[in-house]
């Protein structure tokens, strides 16, 4: 069974550009969530997708980030204008809807998009 | 200031040796606690989950330990092997129905030498 994959693997874009990242969550999860990287720091979440609709967006950082999950399947992350304190590591990750909340659903870790502004 | 603060932020273990990592956690309220491994350029790769009322989790050679009273967590690593060498990741659920928005701990960067 594929995992989650996402692309491109690293990108090298000039302040003021834009990328569009991607995730392929692994087939059948309805939960697909968006984290960072930047250099020096943890890891922090960004936002949270149940199939297409959005649950949390609580860290998105602002409005120059946009995600959609058109059709509840792949998800793309848009960064536009990119700024230089947007380079860092983007996971994506997916798990299954079922189980319980309090026990929680292991969530499988894509291996990141690497992303440097310049 | 992180909600989930792991010690020590480094160490280097000889091959066969254990080690112990700690993590302390203020996130309230709480679900649940994972450990992940991840290897350098890798995603992170989940290693236990534990809820609040669990104590020890295994898998293989990694031992989970949660002490939900006094919000600490260990993992503890037997008989090392060089494939260990990776960073050790604390991360904690909080109790919304978002149970995936984790929060993560710096980790702690294991070496294994030979």
């Amino acid at each position: 069974e594929a995992g989650v994959t996402q692309f491109p693997s690293h990108s090298v874009i000039e302040k003021g550009q834009t990328v569009t990242l991607r995730c392929d969550p692994i087939s059948g999860h309805d939960n697909l969530y968006w984290y960072r990287r930047v250099m020096g720091k943890e890891i922090k979440f960004l936002l949270h997708f149940v199939k297409e609709s959005k649950q949390d967006e609580s860290g998105m950082p602002n409005n120059r980030f946009l995600a959609e999950r058109t059709g509840g399947t792949y998800s793309t992350l848009k960064v536009q204008p990119a700024e230089l304190e947007d380079s860092g590591v983007y996971f994506c990750a997916s798990s299954p809807r079922t189980g319980s909340f309090l026990s929680g659903n292991t969530i499988y870790f894509g291996e990141g998009s690497w992303l440097t502004v310049v | 200031k992180n909600q989930v603060e792991q010690s020590p932020q480094s160490l280097i273990i000889l091959e066969g040796k254990n080690c112990t990592l700690q993590c302390n956690y203020t996130v309230s309220p709480f679900s649940n606690l994972r450990w992940y491994k991840q290897d350098t350029g890798r995603g992170p790769v989940s290693l236990t989950i534990m809820t609040f009322s669990e104590n020890t989790k295994s898998n293989g050679r990694y031992t989970a330990t949660l002490d939900a009273d006094t919000k600490q967590s260990s993992l503890h690593i037997t008989a090392s092997q060089l494939s260990d060498s990776a960073s050790y990741i604390c991360v904690v659920s909080l109790t919304t129905d978002s149970w995936g928005k984790l929060q993560f701990g710096a980790g702690t960067q294991v070496v294994v030498t030979p």
